[in-house]
């Protein structure tokens, strides 16, 4: 059974710092990854999704990468700024499932102070 | 700009009422979700459709039904709500395949 793992599940940063949030999974069988931005009390943004096949997807200071081998998806944000303060979900569609059964992780909380 | 609009931000309804949450997308996707999301449980399917009165059930089906009569719309129905139906709510829709996913920004439900 697939499950997706986001460690750690908050961190606190000062504004400026680059820093790497981390995704794994458990089966490798993937189709893609999505990162998603939600605020509190908000839906879910799409920030990038990283087909199987790509190794990793850039969008203004976000950058993720992923290695379907190992398991592991992280998403780097540089020069972060309030702003950015989040909760930042991973998610994997599984093989053979049509793109309907997406697991999603439980989300690492960031909080960038100024 | 892609666009999934959920009807209601907040609601408050009491036991045993029958509450409908709407969404809508203006994207043409042919797949759409409802989801709920609570504290230390994460995101959970409810329901998905793939095309106009289909439908299939997600994890947690029991206590709701959905209906999708046009291919923009697809509402998540509480035959009678409870209490333990307080929740996020959140609906989204996908192209068909393995596509990104887009999300309303979600009704808060709260069942007295």
């Amino acid at each position: 059974k697939q499950e997706v793992t986001q460690i750690p599940a908050a961190l606190s940063v000062p504004e400026g710092e680059n820093l790497v949030l981390n995704c794994s999974f458990t089966d490798s069988a993937i189709y893609n990854l999505q990162w998603f931005r939600q605020d509190p009390g908000k839906g879910l943004t799409s920030l990038l999704l990283i087909q199987s096949s790509q190794r990793e997807q850039t969008s203004g200071r976000l950058n993720a990468s992923l290695d379907k081998s190992s398991g592991r998806s992280t998403l780097y944000i540089a020069a972060s700024q309030p702003g950015d303060s989040a909760t930042y979900l991973c998610a994997v569609y599984p093989l053979g499932t049509g793109g309907f059964k997406t697991i999603f992780g439980a989300g690492t909380r960031l909080f960038v102070k100024a | 700009d892609v666009k999934v609009t959920q009807s209601s931000r907040y609601l408050v309804k009491r036991t045993g009422e029958k509450v409908f949450l709407e969404c809508v997308q203006d994207m043409d996707h042919e797949n759409m979700f409802w989801y709920r999301q609570d504290p230390g449980l994460g995101l959970r399917l409810i329901y998905f459709s793939y095309d106009v009165k289909m439908k299939e059930k997600g994890d947690i089906p029991e206590g709701y039904s959905v209906s999708r009569e046009k291919k923009e719309r697809f509402s998540l129905i509480l035959e009678s709500a409870s209490t333990n139906q307080t929740s996020m709510y959140l609906c989204a829709s996908r192209a068909t395949g393995y596509t990104e996913a887009f999300f309303g920004q979600g009704t808060r439900l709260t069942v007295v």
